[in-house]
């Protein structure tokens, strides 16, 4: 059964506070994606990474970093959390081998910035 | 721009049959998917179409007209467990999803 895990289902930080977002896969997938979910918006793309060590800018990628080091390991980094930072954060994977790129999300980690 | 409408919420009845429609604006098209979420939970996979025509996939069929930029999500025998968000998605030439806003199907006994 695959699987994508998300270090934490919740989460509550202080403005200013550094945040690290864990994000797990098991199935040796080559794609990975953080996306943010809000009230009324669709998901929106922070970053994502086709490869180990590799980064590319979504449509929201300010006020956010990414770190890939390993293939099943990609990290969404708050460098200081920020009040508009408040929201559900979804990562997803996929296959670059296959035909169309069906995503696959972990639960989802629903960060409250105070 | 790019750009995704799908009706914010509908309401539909146990047994019944409902669809629900997704227009999309892209540059260029690679597929459209849509997506089941449960509230609080992930979304998970439900269909996928790039060519024009109806794929039936048990209760669930989805329909997609790439001159109209049309999809649509047909739902039969309606499930109190079908009560969920249904995202739809239409991928662009480099290969990046466009996400809706979603739709919250809410269905009454």
């Amino acid at each position: 059964d695959v699987k994508v895990t998300q270090s934490s289902r919740y989460l509550v930080k202080r403005t200013g506070e550094k945040v690290f977002l864990e994000c797990v896969q098991d199935m040796d997938h080559e794609n990975m994606f953080w996306y943010r979910q809000d009230p009324g918006l669709g998901l929106r793309l922070i970053y994502f990474s086709y490869d180990v060590k590799m980064k590319e800018k979504g449509d929201i990628p300010e006020g956010y970093s990414v770190s890939r080091e390993k293939k099943e390991r990609f990290s969404l980094i708050l460098e200081s959390a920020s009040t508009n930072q408040t929201s559900m954060y979804l990562c997803a994977s996929t296959s670059g081998s296959s035909d169309y790129n069906e995503q696959f999300f972990g639960p989802g980690t629903r960060l409250t910035v105070l | 721009g790019q750009n995704i409408d799908q009706p914010t919420e509908m309401t539909a009845t146990e047994g019944a049959i409902v669809q629900i429609n997704c227009t999309y604006q892209t540059s260029g098209f690679n597929g459209l998917f849509w997506y089941q979420q449960h509230a609080g939970e992930a979304p998970t996979f439900l269909s996928y179409n790039v060519l024009d025509g109806l794929e039936e996939k048990g209760r669930f069929s989805s329909f997609l007209s790439r001159s109209k930029g049309y999809s649509y999500l047909l739902l039969k025998e309606l499930q109190m467990k079908d009560s969920a968000s249904y995202l739809c998605a239409a991928m662009d030439s480099n290969y990046q999803l466009i996400w809706g806003a979603g739709t919250k199907l809410i269905i009454k006994p």
